[in-house]
């Protein structure tokens, strides 16, 4: 059974710091990696998807990385701003199918 | 595109009643999933349909669980006899198969459930 981890639990920056937030996975064959935002009382909003096969995608400020081998993905924000406070979900897709495991998440506190 | 829509966006009922929660996939999506979060568990997968057939249920807890999808633009939750620790935010998510390399899912807004 895929179990994914997210470290720290909260993080609080002061704005403009970068953010760095860790997710790990145990088992290392994924079709792919997804990493979500959620506001309080709202959904979950997808921000990147890495495929198996790639090692990073990019958006904006937004970076994820993706290592398989060591089970860890890892999404940076440049430049944090008050807005980006909320919580970010990373969430592994098994192959063969379309379920998701997903991470407890950390919630992010930016401060202005 | 409006998005997933989940209707109600809250619901409060009390113990042993049936509580119905709905679901608008986004149009032409194919896949369409259940989940439920809570504190305690975090987001699991409840049950998810492919065209609008039940793939795979095993994250349904209890018998007191249904989930149905009659056609491509429409799914139910059910519980029947709901019970207080079935309290959680449940959220309905699609995906579309065609972007399969590159299906991310979208969520709905979720309903919160309270039993009392």
């Amino acid at each position: 059974k895929q179990e994914v981890t997210q470290i720290p639990a909260a993080l609080s920056v002061p704005e403009g710091e970068n953010l760095v937030l860790n997710c790990s996975f145990t088992d290392s064959a994924i079709y792919n990696l997804q990493w979500f935002r959620q506001d309080p009382g709202k959904g979950l909003t997808s921000l990147l998807l890495i495929q198996s096969s790639q090692r990073e995608q990019t958006s904006g400020r937004l970076n994820a990385s993706l290592d398989k081998s060591s089970g860890r993905s890892t999404l940076y924000i440049a430049a944090s701003q008050p807005g980006d406070s909320a919580t970010y979900l990373c969430a592994a897709r098994r192959r063969n199918d379309y379920k998701l495991s997903f991470g407890a998440g950390t919630t992010v506190t930016v401060r202005a | 595109d409006a998005g997933v829509i989940q209707s109600p966006r809250h619901e409060v009922t009390e113990m042993g009643q049936e509580v119905t929660l709905r679901c608008k996939p986004i149009s032409g999506h194919d896949y369409l999933f259940w989940y439920r979060q809570t504190m305690m568990r975090g987001l699991e997968l409840l049950i998810y349909f492919n065209n609008n057939v039940p793939i795979d249920d095993s994250g349904m807890p209890e018998d007191r669980f249904s989930a149905k999808m009659p056609n491509a633009s429409f799914s139910t939750l059910k519980i029947q006899p709901s019970e207080p620790r079935d309290s959680a935010v449940y959220f309905c998510a699609s995906s579309q198969s065609r972007q399969l390399d590159n299906s991310p899912l979208h969520f709905g807004n979720g309903t919160r459930l309270t039993v009392t």
